[in-house]
């Protein structure tokens, strides 16, 4: 199956600044990755499908402008939380799609202090 | 739309009893089907999946799971319990008729064993 690369896995950074994800597939051209959110002890939340070489396509009640998606390469989408406050402490984490299974990458642990 | 229910945010066994996890789907056609497990902040593992063909799936560390369409059930199980099963279990579905669309997951199942 496809392996997925998430990075950093742990990120710490303060409140105002913004903080950039990277979701790598490494072994699978995925034209389409999804962003999800996990808050504490909950499921997770689809943010966002990220679109190759095109704009991404966000859930209702996700801001556009504050959590900017990239999708330049085949093989990498890029989640960055501009301006970032408490509230978007949290787990993300990426996936791609490949036949019938998605595969997921191993998360980033945001912590904004 | 579809959505998936897992009935109880808890379920505590002893090590070596039966482990049931449970899963409901609402769905106008049956969607595919899969359990993932994740351990303390780590990414998701899929433990099954249910695609077409046999019903009753098999996956990794013991864990099977049968699609019931009558009961539209997924109910994951195990037969005896592992210290290292302690986990949270999500149900997760996805349209098959929309090949390589986004998975709906559950509100997941915190899974603890006692020794």
């Amino acid at each position: 199956g496809a392996v997925v690369s998430q990075h950093p896995s742990r990120v710490i950074c303060k409140s105002g600044t913004s903080v950039k994800i990277e979701c790598r597939s490494l072994d699978f051209q995925a034209t389409t990755m999804f962003w999800y959110r996990q808050f504490p002890k909950q499921s997770l939340m689809l943010m966002a499908t990220s679109n190759e070489g095109s704009k991404a396509t966000y859930e209702q009640g996700v801001e556009k402008d504050k959590f900017l998606i990239n999708h330049a390469s085949l093989t990498l989408s890029t989640l960055t939380v501009t301006s970032a406050h408490p509230e978007d402490s949290s787990f993300y984490i990426c996936s791609v799609y490949q036949a019938t299974e998605a595969f997921f990458g191993q998360g980033t642990r945001l912590t904004v202090v | 739309a579809q959505s998936v229910t897992q009935l109880g945010s808890h379920v505590s066994v002893s090590e070596g009893a039966l482990v049931l996890l449970r899963c409901n789907y609402s769905s106008s056609v049956p969607p595919y089907l899969f359990w993932y497990v994740q351990y303390p902040n780590q990414g998701l593992q899929l433990l099954l999946k249910y695609t077409s063909a046999a019903t009753l799936v098999k996956g990794i560390n013991g864990f099977e799971a049968e699609f019931k369409k009558s009961e539209t059930s997924f109910h994951l199980t195990k037969p005896s319990a592992h210290m290292s099963d302690a986990a949270e279990y999500f149900c997760a579905v996805s349209d098959r008729e929309q090949a390589g669309t986004a998975l709906i997951f559950g509100k997941g199942t915190t899974l603890s064993v006692s020794s």
